[in-house]
């Protein structure tokens, strides 16, 4: 049982690149998140999915898509990337059930530099 | 709309010292989740307590302890006698199970330095 697992675990691309960073979990959950993380602003969601074949824009989507093609997988993509887009990357799922057990569990995080 | 406020961005402390981190919240809804995370210098993040809406009691963990006031929309997170390898980075963060597909609301974080 590997948890959360995300790849790659660093880049470094040029502005205008493309790149997909991947997030996989084996733990059958649900709902999956993809945050970025950039200093003195915590962590911000920027797309999430509820289940296979579905997504939904979070707090700040633009510049990013995602896909949830597999149960266990969920893609997110950069078309152009761009230096503004330069942050730490999280992945996070949880098994959705009622009150007792319910917790994110996050992946060890991609930290994305872009020149 | 939902908030999460932690208005310590830097805390400084010598060892053995007692700290608190404040975390203030906002929502509408009554039944949501609360959470705190550690982010050690190595940069993952690290869950250490989940609290539910409908659970007011405190509680202890060792030398770490939570408050949470739903009077204040406060969940406070105490470390009692602070070592060197409680600092790190530390975020509260704030759910609404039903609305909102789950995702989490982070403060800001509060960097939590602990000297010897």
């Amino acid at each position: 049982n590997a948890g959360v697992t995300q790849t790659p675990k660093f880049r470094v691309l040029k502005t205008g690149q493309s790149m997909t960073l991947l997030c996989a979990q084996d733990m059958n959950h649900e709902y999956m998140y993809w945050y970025r993380q950039d200093p003195g602003m915590g962590l911000r969601l920027i797309h999430y999915s509820v289940g296979e074949g579905t997504t939904a824009k979070g707090e700040v989507p633009d510049g990013y898509n995602v896909s949830r093609l597999k149960k266990q997988n969920f893609l997110l993509g950069l078309e152009s990337a761009a230096p503004s887009q330069t942050s730490v990357y999280f992945c996070a799922s949880i098994s959705y059930s009622r009150y007792d057990s319910y917790e994110q569990y996050f992946g060890p995080g991609t930290r994305l530099t872009v020149t | 709309a939902q908030k999460v406020t932690q208005a310590q961005t830097e805390i400084s402390v010598v060892e053995k010292e007692d700290v608190t981190l404040d975390c203030v919240y906002e929502t509408r809804d009554t039944t949501y989740y609360l959470f705190w995370y550690k982010q050690p210098p190595s940069g993952e993040l690290v869950f250490l307590i989940r609290r539910n809406s409908f659970d007011e009691q405190n509680e202890i963990s060792g030398r770490y302890s939570w408050n949470f006031q739903k009077s204040t929309s406060s969940f406070n997170f105490t470390i009692t006698a602070s070592q060197v390898v409680d600092s790190a980075v530390y975020f509260c963060a704030l759910s609404e199970v039903y609305n909102q597909g789950g995702k989490l609301i982070f403060g800001q974080g509060t960097e939590l330095s602990v000297k010897p």
